[in-house]
């Protein structure tokens, strides 16, 4: 079992449509990452919380909007997405501000359709 | 520009062959290198850790090691079992560790 939770497993959205990802995390981690992944590529990094303050944005479209409302949980709220969006999204946590030696443990991810 | 690249891109050996898989990274100015696990649909298991200060890192049948100034990493697996086919992906640490950028991943398998 992972330590990371993440949910819904499986997500089909309209075009129009919002929807949100949920990841939760009960290690007392203090920093969070949201990762996409296409099919037979590597995870691509999209954002990183530290201290429930978003510290990097890797130049995301703003159809995606991060929200980290306590240390243990990250969300992805989903907005007018593209089919080119999906994917399986992952989240991941690592102890802190000290990253340097800490390893990152990932969630199982949402695999994300666009109709 | 900071780039992972990871050779060969797939494999297959019978069981209990020792092999190596090999990760390079452009940037030298790296905090660290993860070794990960992915089996098919799932997300990612963390293997090793090495710490830009050290040269390598073992667990189990496992040995990870670094060499900075040439770019370079490699992961061994000693007695290759079935169970060890996965994808196995390097991620070099940047920006304290925050920022991670990971190869493409070889993909291992194991043949009973």
């Amino acid at each position: 079992d992972t330590e990371v939770t993440q949910t819904p497993k499986h997500l089909v959205m309209g075009m129009t449509n919002k929807k949100s990802l949920k990841c939760e995390q009960h290690m007392g981690h203090r920093a969070m990452y949201w990762y996409k992944q296409k099919a037979k590529k590597p995870p691509e990094l999209m954002f990183v919380y530290s201290y429930e303050k978003l510290s990097i944005n890797e130049s995301v479209p703003s159809r995606f909007s991060p929200e980290c409302p306590n240390s243990s949980l990250l969300n992805l709220h989903l907005h007018a997405l593209q089919p080119e969006d999906s994917a399986l999204y992952l989240c991941a946590s690592s102890r802190g501000q000290d990253n340097s030696n800490q390893p990152q443990h990932f969630g199982d991810g949402t695999r994300l359709s666009i109709l | 520009k900071q780039e992972v690249t990871q050779i060969p891109a797939a494999l297959s050996v019978p069981e209990g062959e020792n092999l190596v898989l090999n990760c390079s990274f452009t940037d030298s100015a790296i905090y660290n290198l993860q070794w990960f696990r992915q089996d098919p649909g799932k997300g990612l298991t963390s293997l090793l850790l090495i710490q830009s200060s050290q040269r390598e890192q073992t667990s189990g049948r496992l040995n990870a090691s670094l060499d900075k100034s040439s770019g370079r990493s490699t992961l061994y697996i000693a007695a290759s079992q079935p169970g060890d086919s996965a994808t196995y992906l390097c991620a070099g640490g940047y920006t304290g560790g925050f920022k991670t950028i990971f190869g493409a991943g070889t993909r291992l398998f194991v043949k009973a």
